[in-house]
This record gives structure tokens, C-alpha cells and sequence, in this order.
């Protein structure tokens, strides 16, 4: 079945780790996301990309960094930097980015990260 | 002005009841727009999509106000099994990025 895969579902983080959160899609969308929601909140996005080997900041970018080496892969790396990452993390994809019609945003499962 | 704001809630109305809540977006030159539910600790997921002035899928009705920038979602007989958070969400050709509402939470009694 087509659709996003992220891993690991859960994740503790000890103070001062990197860690690097997983997305795979096979739906062939040229268009990938990552989102943060902390508790209660609406998502905030933190990149995004259109093409592979190009990705662009979003609205919370500082302590996280990411890469588009293939189409179908999105990873995202939660760094030291980031001072509070304990949230839930999602990764969505889409046809191609911004206000086309019909620009369906599509969700993985989403990964819990907490801090220890 | 926030670039997508809705009202959080919680509307707290009983089974059977018809609630709607809005969603207003401040970019004049967005030309689709959507509704997503998501419960709690869950991913959101698509209910409806809005390209013109309306959209109509059961119990659920989106409705688009061009002129005053905002949408809304209306939801008929009510269902315990409708609780959730609905999110708007607004995409901005401008800026190649997708807007989230920070969501209106819905919370249907016996």
C-alpha cells in the first residue's frame, strides 16, 4: 500500500544527543514536510522540501537539520541544539508544495520524542 | 494578523447537534484550501477540500468566503465518534509552504 513510513514510533533522547527521525514515502510526491506539535498546540513547520537535494527552512528550523538525498527519503535530525525537542514529530509529503489545486497534504504516523 | 487562525474551542455540543466553526487566512491569493481532523495522538487526516465556493460530503459541509477570507465547516447529526480537532489548512503558492490552523477542538456529549 502506498504511503509514509516513519520510525522509530517512540524515542528518548538523553541531553546532548543527536537523534535522526526516519520518513519514507512511496506515493512518488516531489513535495515532503516535517511539523512539529507540542501538546495542545497546532503544527509548526520546521523544512520542507521540493526536489530532491534542495530543502528549505520553515518556521522553526534552529537545532534541526535535514537532507533529500532520494525522492522517496526525508530524514530529520534532532540536534543538541535544539534546548526543548520533546514533542511529536510529523512527516507529510505531497504532490508539490504551495497552493496548487488539488494539493493534497498526505501524514505519516507521527514519532513521539521525549528528552530524558 | 495571524496567517491562519481559528478558533481553538472547545465546542462542547451534544449528539444530533449542528456545530460549524470558522477559519480566516490572511494570504488573498491562496486558491485551495482544506479541512483536517486529528485525534488525540494521532496524525491528522483528510476530511475535506475546498477549491471553490463550497463542498458538501455527507453530515459535512465546507463553505468558502473569498471576499471575507475565511472558511468554515459545518457538521450536521452530529456523532460521539465526531470528538476530535479539526485543523484548516491554507497552502501559500507564494511561499511553497502549507499553512496549519492551530486547530478548533470539538467535543460531541451523549
Amino acid at each position: 500500500d502506498g504511503g509514509i513510513t516513519q520510525s522509530p514510533k517512540y524515542l528518548f533522547r538523553k541531553e546532548g544527543q543527536n537523534v535522526t527521525l526516519s520518513c519514507e514515502q512511496n506515493l512518488n510526491h516531489d513535495a515532503m514536510y516535517w511539523y512539529r506539535q507540542d501538546p495542545g498546540q497546532g503544527l509548526r513547520l520546521i523544512y520542507y522540501s521540493q526536489i530532491v537535494n534542495d530543502f528549505q527552512k520553515g518556521d522553526i528550523a534552529e537545532g534541526y537539520s535535514v537532507s533529500r538525498e532520494k525522492k522517496e527519503s526525508f530524514p530529520l535530525t534532532v540536534t543538541s541544539a535544539q534546548k526543548n525537542p520533546t514533542a511529536f514529530y510529523l512527516c507529510a509529503s505531497s504532490i508539490a508544495t504551495g497552493g496548487s489545486s488539488g494539493n493534497t497534504i498526505y501524514f505519516g504516523e507521527g514519532s513521539w520524542l521525549t528528552v530524558v | 494578523r495571524k496567517e491562519v487562525e481559528q478558533d481553538p474551542g472547545p465546542f462542547n455540543v451534544p449528539e444530533g447537534a449542528t456545530v460549524a466553526f470558522n477559519c480566516t487566512y490572511s494570504n488573498s491569493a491562496s486558491q485551495s484550501f482544506f479541512w483536517y481532523r486529528q485525534d488525540c495522538r494521532k496524525e491528522p487526516k483528510l476530511l475535506m477540500s475546498v477549491y471553490s465556493s463550497g463542498n458538501e460530503d455527507g453530515r459535512f459541509t465546507a463553505q468558502l468566503n473569498r471576499a471575507s477570507q475565511y472558511i468554515s465547516l459545518l457538521i450536521r447529526d452530529s456523532k460521539l465518534s465526531d470528538s476530535a480537532t479539526y485543523l484548516c489548512v491554507v497552502p501559500y503558492s507564494s511561499a511553497s509552504k502549507i499553512i496549519f490552523g492551530s486547530g478548533t477542538r470539538l467535543s460531541i456529549r451523549p
